[in-house]
């Protein structure tokens, strides 16, 4: 199964609110990274997160990771239409032999 | 201009035919990687290279292979023994073993007729 599960499935927000998307794993990781993909194109990777750090930045992005409950959030603040695309957490777990696990992926739609 | 590339972006087969999905970087990464996507889903692993002239099957290798002979390359082949291989392939390349960030190309849209 995978390791990821991003939560919700899919989220429909005005431009100019906040988006939040949650990604679950179930076993330690060395690290949790976001990507982004627009339709039908490939991932661009946004922000990698370590087990050993609590939130990152990233202009309008910020992330979390609470090791404790395997979970982490991304925000993005300020929404534009060109947000609009699926989300996806992959996390490189511990003893996984060095490749990420890719979650099923937050379909965000911002609307004018 | 650096990056990674994939080639078709539209691709069409007979059934039982097999077919080779072409992917290139010139990153200097070590790393490369095949992953399926099926609609509304995520990308599951289904290949991937970490040195020239060795590869690992990832989640889903059953019906697909691959080859590593030069370092910007990684073809994928999608046999007639993969059930059901119509989706969209991605290829990504990264500097080490996938611990860290990975660099996608554009895509393969395999459709099986």
């Amino acid at each position: 199964s995978q390791q990821g599960e991003e939560d919700p499935q899919a989220l429909s927000i005005q431009e100019g609110e906040n988006a939040t998307m949650n990604c679950s794993y179930k076993t330690s990781i060395n690290n949790l990274q976001w990507y982004r993909q627009n339709s039908g194109r490939g991932l661009v990777h946004l922000i990698l997160i370590r087990s050993n750090e609590r939130e990152k930045h990233s202009g309008r992005l910020r992330v979390t990771l609470d090791t404790s409950k395997k979970s982490s959030s991304l925000l993005i603040t300020a929404s534009r239409a060109a947000d609009t695309a699926s989300y996806f957490c992959a996390t490189d777990f511990t003893g996984g032999g060095n490749k990420l696990t890719f979650g099923t992926g937050t379909q965000l739609k911002v609307e004018l | 201009d650096g990056g990674i590339t994939q080639s078709p972006k539209y691709l069409f087969r007979k059934e039982g035919q097999n077919v080779t999905l072409s992917c290139e970087q010139n990153l200097n990464h070590d790393a490369m990687y095949w992953y399926r996507q099926d609609p509304g889903q995520g990308l599951r692993l289904i290949y991937y290279s970490q040195i020239v002239n060795d590869f690992q099957k990832g989640d889903i290798a059953e019906g697909y292979s691959v080859s590593r002979e030069k370092k910007e390359s990684f073809p994928l082949t999608v046999t007639s023994a993969q059930k059901n291989p119509t989706a969209f392939y991605l290829c990504a390349s990264g500097w080490r073993g996938g611990s860290d960030t990975q660099y996608f190309g554009p895509g393969t849209r395999l459709t099986v007729l």
